[in-house]
C-alpha cells in the first residue's frame, strides 16, 4: 500500500479481554516496529521485526504482550488479559531495512486502545 | 542506556515568527542519528528533519533547521516563518547508527497563533 495501515483505528475493550491490533507495512519493507504511546508521553519501543523474526523484543512490558509477523509482511500485536493501564495509542512503523544507516521509519496512524 | 529529554512541555509562537524547541540526549555510542518528528492530531508521526552525528554541518529542510551540539549532547529545532499548520506535538528521537528502534523524548506541544 501507499503507507503503513493500522486497524482498527480505535478499539474499546473490557478489562480482562484479549485484543489483536493489526499493522500492514509499506510493501517491500523488511523492518517493522511497534511502539506504545501513553497519553502525554512520547512513543515507547515494544518490538522490532526483521523479516519474520523478532530482532529485538526488549520493550515488551510482560508476557501478556506478544507479536507475530508470520510471512514477513503483516504483523499482529496481541494483548491478553487486558488491564486499564494498557490503554494507549499503539503505533506501528516500517522501514526498507532495519539495520542500515540511511533507514527512515514510516509510521501508521496508530490504534487507540481503551480498556474499560 | 540511551535517553532523550525535552524540557519544554508546551510552546507557543505567533504566525510568521521563529521558535526553537530544545532537546538533550545521552548515549554511549559515537555514531548515531537524531530526528525531529511532528505528530498532528491525526496521530501519524511525520519526519521533519534528521541529523547524522558524524556530520558537523547542521541539517536544514526548508523552514526547519537544527542546532546540533555534539559535545553538549544538544539537538534543538528551529522553525522559521511559523505557519498555522506547524501546530502539533514535536518529538525528538535518537537511533543508533546501524538502525533499529527509536528512543523518543516526552514531546513539546507547539501552538502557532494567528
Amino acid at each position: 500500500g501507499a503507507g503503513v495501515s493500522q486497524t482498527p483505528s480505535n478499539k474499546v475493550t473490557e478489562k480482562g479481554k484479549y485484543v489483536e491490533l493489526r499493522c500492514d507495512p509499506i510493501s517491500g519493507h523488511t523492518a517493522l516496529y511497534w511502539y506504545r504511546q501513553s497519553l502525554g508521553q512520547g512513543p515507547e519501543f515494544l518490538i522490532y521485526f526483521q523479516g519474520t523474526g523478532a530482532a529485538d523484543d526488549s520493550g515488551l512490558p510482560n508476557d501478556r504482550f506478544f507479536a507475530v509477523r508470520p510471512e514477513g509482511s503483516v504483523s499482529t500485536l496481541k494483548i491478553q488479559r487486558t488491564e486499564r493501564g494498557d490503554s494507549a495509542v499503539y503505533l506501528c512503523a516500517s522501514s526498507p531495512r532495519g539495520e542500515s544507516r540511511n533507514t527512515e521509519a514510516f509510521f501508521g496512524q496508530g490504534t487507540r486502545l481503551t480498556v474499560v | 542506556a540511551q535517553t532523550v529529554t525535552q524540557s519544554q512541555p508546551e510552546m507557543s509562537v505567533q504566525e510568521a515568527e521563529t521558535v526553537t524547541l530544545s532537546c538533550t540526549y545521552d548515549t554511549s555510542e559515537s555514531n548515531y542519528y537524531l530526528f525531529w518528528y511532528k505528530q498532528p492530531p491525526s496521530r501519524q508521526m511525520i519526519l521533519v528533519i534528521r541529523q547524522e552525528a558524524y556530520k558537523q554541518q547542521n541539517a536544514t529542510e526548508n523552514r526547519f533547521s537544527v542546532n546540533f551540539q555534539k559535545a553538549a549532547k544538544s539537538f534543538s529545532l528551529k522553525i522559521s516563518d511559523s505557519q498555522l499548520g506547524d501546530t502539533a506535538m514535536y518529538f525528538c528521537a535518537l537511533r543508533r547508527n546501524q538502525g533499529g528502534k527509536l528512543i523518543f523524548g516526552q514531546g513539546t506541544e507547539l501552538s502557532v497563533k494567528p
